[in-house]
């Protein structure tokens, strides 16, 4: 059964960088994901869909802020030059066979 | 612009049913799998259902099996989900939800769902 493994809370300064990780469960270290934002009062987004080796396909209208890479089992959201509105829940998501899993989302917080 | 509308949502009885309702447009919906995901009040969000494009193949999560059906209408570029038996535990915005290449690309802005008596 894949899980998907999200910290619960991150933070960092207007203006600098974060890197948001969700990790595969073992033996699910080749599965793409995709990262969602959900601001507050607002229903998700779609932010990109991330694949084991690293290459990307990001949303319509998703700013070049936002890039995705990975690492054996670990999938990272790395958001630079942090902007208010960046503030917000991020989920990763993954798939199987005709179901979807989610983490449980990272709150991010810009100071 | 893919647009994904839900309707239906509202303040229903326990042990009652609710049909939830999603307009698509802007893609081929009859081209698209597309999903149920809900997320209840300050809480992440939930995976409930599935249904292929044709409607031929449909997934469940433990949670609702049993008692939620997906259904689609292709003509109407409709998706639905029939609630019923509902508990204080199916309180949540509902979301529809389209994949493409197997992960979740476009959202709906939700409806919320209320059990309560």
């Amino acid at each position: 059964q894949i899980v998907v493994t999200q910290s619960p809370s991150a933070s960092a300064s207007l203006g600098a960088s974060v890197k948001l990780t969700c990790t595969l469960s073992s033996g699910h270290s080749t599965y793409a994901i995709a990262w969602h934002q959900q601001q507050p009062e607002k229903g998700p987004r779609y932010l990109m869909k991330l694949n084991s080796d690293g290459s990307h396909i990001k949303g319509d209208g998703i700013p070049d802020r936002f890039s995705g890479s990975s690492s054996g089992a670990e999938r990272y959201l790395t958001i630079s030059s942090l902007q208010s509105e960046d503030e917000a829940d991020y989920y990763c998501q993954t798939w199987g066979p005709g179901i979807q899993i989610f983490g449980g989302g990272t709150k991010l917080t810009v100071l | 612009e893919v647009q994904l509308v839900e309707s239906g949502g509202g303040l229903v009885r326990p042990g009652g049913s609710l049909r939830l309702s999603c307009a698509a447009s802007g893609f081929t919906f009859s081209g698209s799998e597309m999903n149920w995901v809900r997320q209840a009040p300050g809480k992440g969000l939930e995976w409930v259902s599935y249904i292929s494009s044709s409607g031929g193949t449909i997934y469940y999560a433990d949670s609702v099996k049993g008692r939620f059906t997906i259904s689609r209408d292709n003509a109407k570029n409709s998706l639905y989900l029939q609630m019923n038996s509902v508990s204080a535990e199916d309180t949540a915005v509902y979301y529809c939800a389209r994949n493409h290449n197997s992960c979740i690309d476009n959202w709906g802005q939700g409806t919320l769902v209320t059990v309560s008596s």
